[in-house]
C-alpha cells in the first residue's frame, strides 16, 4: 500500500498571511496512464470533505484561487496564499494512483 | 446539483449484519464510479470500496465480510457490512468517482457495540 504522509500536522495561521502543508507518498503516484493520481480535500468542522485539488494542481468547481497545489513523483505541497476564516479544518491529500485509496492523516489547520 | 444521502446506519452488535444505501441524484448516475469511505470518530478518512467498470475494489480490513453494488435503474449504491466489529465503528461516505472524489454525502453513522 501507499503510504501518504503529511506535515505538520497542526499549522496555526495568521488570518490573511499563507500556509503550506506537505504531502509525501512511500511511492511515484504517477500512473501508467501519465497522470498523478494525487487531491487534497478540506473537512471543515462537522462537515464532509470536499475536494479542492486534483491532479496534482488543478483546482475543483468553485475553489477559491488562493489555493495552490504543486509537485510531482513522491512530494506534493498544497498552498493557501492569504488564509481566510473559512479555510479553517482538516486538510488531507489522497492518492488514487493505485488501489487501495489511501489518505494522508490530516493537517489541522487554525487560527492563531 | 449533485447529491447523494445516505441512509442505513444505526447501532448493531458486533457479528451482525447492516445494509448502507446511498441515494445518487443530479448525475448520470450509471456513468460512474462510485466509493465508499469511512471516518471513525476524532480519526482520519479511510477508503472502504470502489465500484466501477474496472470492477469492485476493496480496502482489506472489510474483505470478504463487506458488499458493494449498486443498482441503476435506481440511482443507488449499497454497502452490505457483515460480520461487523467494533472496529468498524464509524461515519460511512458516499462518494461519487473512480480517481477524482469530487461530491461527498453527509455520511451516516455505524456504531457497532454490545
Amino acid at each position: 500500500d501507499i503510504v501518504m504522509t503529511q506535515t505538520p500536522l497542526s499549522s496555526p495561521v495568521t488570518l490573511g498571511q499563507p500556509a503550506s502543508i506537505s504531502c509525501r507518498s512511500s511511492q511515484s503516484l504517477l500512473h501508467s496512464d501519465g497522470k498523478t493520481y494525487l487531491s487534497w480535500l478540506l473537512q471543515r468542522p462537522g462537515q464532509p470533505p470536499r475536494l479542492l485539488i486534483y491532479e496534482i494542481s488543478n483546482r475543483f468547481s468553485g475553489v477559491p484561487d488562493r489555493f495552490s497545489g504543486s509537485g510531482a513523483g513522491t512530494d506534493f505541497t498544497l498552498k493557501i496564499s492569504r488564509v481566510e476564516a473559512e479555510d479553517v479544518g482538516v486538510y488531507y491529500c489522497m492518492q488514487a494512483t493505485q488501489f487501495p485509496r489511501t489518505f494522508g492523516q490530516g493537517t489541522k489547520v487554525e487560527v492563531k | 446539483e449533485v447529491q447523494l444521502l445516505e441512509s442505513g446506519g444505526g447501532l448493531v452488535q458486533p457479528g451482525g449484519s447492516l445494509r448502507l444505501s446511498c441515494a445518487a441524484s443530479g448525475f448520470a448516475f450509471s456513468s460512474y464510479a462510485m466509493t465508499w469511505v469511512r471516518q471513525a470518530p476524532g480519526k482520519g478518512l479511510e477508503w472502504v470500496s470502489t465500484i466501477g467498470g474496472l470492477g469492485t475494489f476493496y480496502a482489506d480490513s472489510v474483505k470478504g465480510r463487506f458488499t458493494t453494488s449498486r443498482d441503476n435503474s435506481k440511482n443507488t449504491l449499497y454497502l452490505k457490512m457483515n460480520n461487523l466489529r467494533a472496529e468498524d465503528t464509524a461515519l460511512y461516505y458516499c462518494v461519487k468517482g473512480l480517481a477524482l472524489l469530487d461530491y461527498w454525502g453527509q455520511g451516516t453513522l455505524v456504531t457497532v457495540s454490545s
